[in-house]
């Protein structure tokens, strides 16, 4: 079946470290994004790609990473300068940047608790 | 600014009684719209889209939503609700014209079904 993996589920981090998020996708996407969820914020965007070794800084990006160096992989890092990262992550894509008729399609998450 | 907002954070209905949740985004121009709704600790599945034409869309699992320009809004219904359908909805937006994965998400609300 074709959709987005994102692993781990679970992520415990220790105060000062680095951790990364992966997000695979077997859609043949283009496109594809990082979201923050808080409880009663919504979701923010941290990063985007919009094609494969290209990524745009989103809304929060201060204290994250990400490479694009493969269509079906969008990882994420979340670096020691994240002053707040315990969240839920979302990963996200899309068929392309800017096709018509198309939506975002989105893994599991995966909840970030730092320790 | 532009901003999406859901004014109702939580809602409680009963089983078998009507919905509608509310949305309302203030963008210069017509965005494309979504509504997707998410279980706890999960990922968002969409239950539709406006881009264009008919402004009554119909969804995934009995949902239905009205665009209305003259308002800015987006409210999401279904005319019976089932135990099942609690969950936390989320409207989100896109301005038109630009990616259609790039979202701006409201707050969210949070449904309760009661027996």
């Amino acid at each position: 079946d074709g959709g987005i993996t994102q692993s781990p589920k679970y992520l415990f981090r220790k105060e000062g470290q680095n951790v990364t998020l992966s997000c695979e996708q077997n859609l043949n996407h283009d496109a594809m994004y990082w979201y923050r969820q808080d409880p009663g914020q919504g979701l923010r965007l941290i990063y985007y790609s919009q094609i494969v070794n290209d990524f745009q800084k989103g809304d929060i990006a201060e204290g994250y990473s990400v490479s694009r160096e493969k269509k079906e992989s969008f990882p994420l890092t979340v670096t020691s300068a994240q002053k707040n990262p315990t969240a839920f992550y979302l990963c996200a894509s899309s068929i392309t940047w800017t096709a018509s008729n198309t939506e975002a399609f989105f893994g599991q998450g995966t909840r970030l608790t730092v320790v | 600014a532009q901003s999406v907002t859901q004014p109702d954070i939580h809602i409680t209905v009963s089983e078998g009684a009507s919905l509608e949740l509310r949305c309302n985004y203030s963008y210069g121009a017509t965005p494309y719209l979504f509504w997707y709704v998410q279980s706890p600790g999960q990922g968002l599945q969409l239950l539709l889209k406006y881009f264009s034409g008919d402004t009554l869309v119909q969804g995934i699992k009995g949902f239905e939503a009205e665009f209305k320009r003259s308002q800015s809004s987006f409210n999401l219904r279904k005319p019976s609700v089932h135990w099942s359908d609690a969950a936390e909805y989320f409207c989100a937006v896109v301005p038109g014209g630009t990616s259609y994965g790039k979202l701006t998400f409201g707050q969210g609300t949070i449904l309760t079904v009661h027996p």
